[in-house]
């Protein structure tokens, strides 16, 4: 079975700073895909970055890029120039492929907070 | 906006009552799937269809009784709850391509449940 861990479970960082969420995961698995989602107080489960295990190249998207060590099984989120909406649960996720259905593990989350 | 919706946003329900929670996605998927997000508690996967047949069923209780009439659209039957399934319930939806890069999950906004 897969776990994945998020050691931080609240973080804080000011408008326009930078900030990494940790996430690391255990898996068997060498084909699979890492996810990150926020939730904001509207609860809405908002997809924020993928990446593929496949890929040596981290994943970018805007100001959001992830640090992909799959030797050591971690998956970090840098967020840049944070902004107030960026205020939101960060969830890690791992997808083992199956030939079915995907199948989401979810990690505890790390409540950020942007303050100004 | 996801293109996946949910109804009813909040219910508040007694133990005898019976209720159903409604999803419909937009975005032309195959897949679709129940998650329950309780407090301090990682996102739990309930049920997963795919091509309208149940595929996973997470040891969840009967008294949680899901149906995907369509590819479209997914309910969850709630009768005779305990007051522990007070929750959110999420939906989400994919499209099974034997593992391509459209295995990615949407989510709707979810459904707070409380049971009194």
């Amino acid at each position: 079975a897969q776990t994945v861990t998020q050691s931080q479970p609240e973080m804080s960082v000011q408008e326009a700073e930078t900030v990494t969420l940790s996430c690391t995961y255990d898996t068997s698995e060498n084909n699979y895909y890492l996810f990150w989602y926020k939730q904001p107080p509207s609860r809405q489960m908002i997809l924020v970055i993928r990446q593929e295990a496949y890929k040596q190249q981290n994943a970018t998207e805007n100001r959001f890029s992830v640090n992909f060590q799959k030797a050591a099984k971690s998956f970090s989120l840098k967020i840049s120039d944070s902004q107030l909406g960026d205020t939101a649960m960060y969830f890690c996720a791992f997808m083992k492929l199956s030939g079915t259905a995907s199948k989401l593990t979810f990690g505890t989350g790390t409540r950020l907070q942007v303050t100004l | 906006e996801t293109g996946v919706t949910q109804t009813p946003r909040h219910l508040v329900m007694g133990m005898t009552n019976k209720k159903s929670l409604k999803c419909e996605q937009h975005l032309g998927h195959n897949a679709m799937y129940w998650y329950k997000q309780s407090a301090k508690k990682p996102l739990e996967l309930m049920f997963v269809y795919s091509l309208e047949e149940r595929v996973e069923n997470n040891s969840v209780p009967s008294r949680f009784s899901p149906e995907c009439p369509n590819s479209s659209h997914l309910f969850l039957h709630l009768h005779t709850l305990q007051p522990e399934d007070s929750a959110l319930y999420l939906c989400a939806s994919s499209l099974q391509s034997g593992g391509g890069s459209t295995d990615t999950q949407y989510f709707g906004p979810g459904t707070r449940l409380t049971v009194l």
